[in-house]
């Protein structure tokens, strides 16, 4: 069975350090990963996608991708209050499946 | 551009009763999804539609629930002699021919069976 596994949390950061977010994957298969931002009682909101294996920086964002290890992190630079939300781990096995596998997420919260 | 668009956004019934979820996916994309997500789980894949054909319809869990998505845009999903547990959020995402992996959510559909 294809899994991803996210630490649930909650992680809790002071205002301006820096959050990191791990998810680790199954499917040795899988191409591609995205990290999604739901405030609670929204939908996900795509924030970041990674393909290769290495670092993807978008802002305050950076993404980290290691297929041997199958692991994908997520950095957040300079955290503010806003951050607060959960943040979900998905991995697309690539081909002609669409479906993402989510993690169950990790929610975050920033104290000011 | 208008992103997803999905209704009702909330919706209340009996148990047994049917219901019809609608998602407007964002114009263009030709992948169209569905998700449901549960209180404290990420979201769980039910159907994908390329077009106007069910290209995957692994997850959904039983012969209660169906989709269609007859003219290659907007899709319905329905759900027929609910039960409590089918109480959820019901998520539809879009993405582009292109970049099928990028798929982007609409509010979802708050539905609760009582």
């Amino acid at each position: 069975q294809k899994e991803v596994e996210q630490n649930s949390g909650p992680l809790s950061v002071p205002e301006g350090a820096i959050a990191s977010l791990n998810c680790t994957y199954s499917d040795r298969g899988s191409q591609s990963f995205f990290w999604y931002r739901q405030y609670s009682g929204k939908s996900p909101e795509l924030i970041m996608f990674i393909y290769s294996n290495g670092d993807k920086e978008d802002g305050r964002f950076t993404a980290q991708l290691n297929k041997a290890s199958q692991y994908v992190s997520l950095l957040i630079r300079d955290s503010q209050p806003s951050d607060s939300a959960t943040y979900l781990c998905a991995a697309h096995s690539g081909g002609s499946q669409g479906n993402l596998i989510f993690g169950k997420g990790t929610k975050l919260s920033v104290k000011p | 551009g208008a992103g997803v668009s999905q209704t009702p956004s909330n919706k209340v019934t009996e148990k047994g009763k049917y219901v019809e979820l609608r998602c407007d996916p964002i114009s263009g994309h030709t992948a169209l999804y569905w998700y449901r997500q549960s209180l404290g789980q990420g979201p769980e894949f039910l159907i994908y539609f390329q077009g106007t054909g069910a290209a995957d319809d692994s997850g959904l869990p039983n012969d209660r629930f169906f989709a269609v998505r007859p003219e290659g845009s907007v899709s319905t999903l329905k759900i027929q002699r609910t039960e409590r547990g089918d109480s959820a959020v019901y998520l539809c995402a879009s993405s582009s021919r292109t970049r099928v992996e990028t798929q982007y959510f609409g509010p979802g559909t708050r539905l609760l069976v009582l």
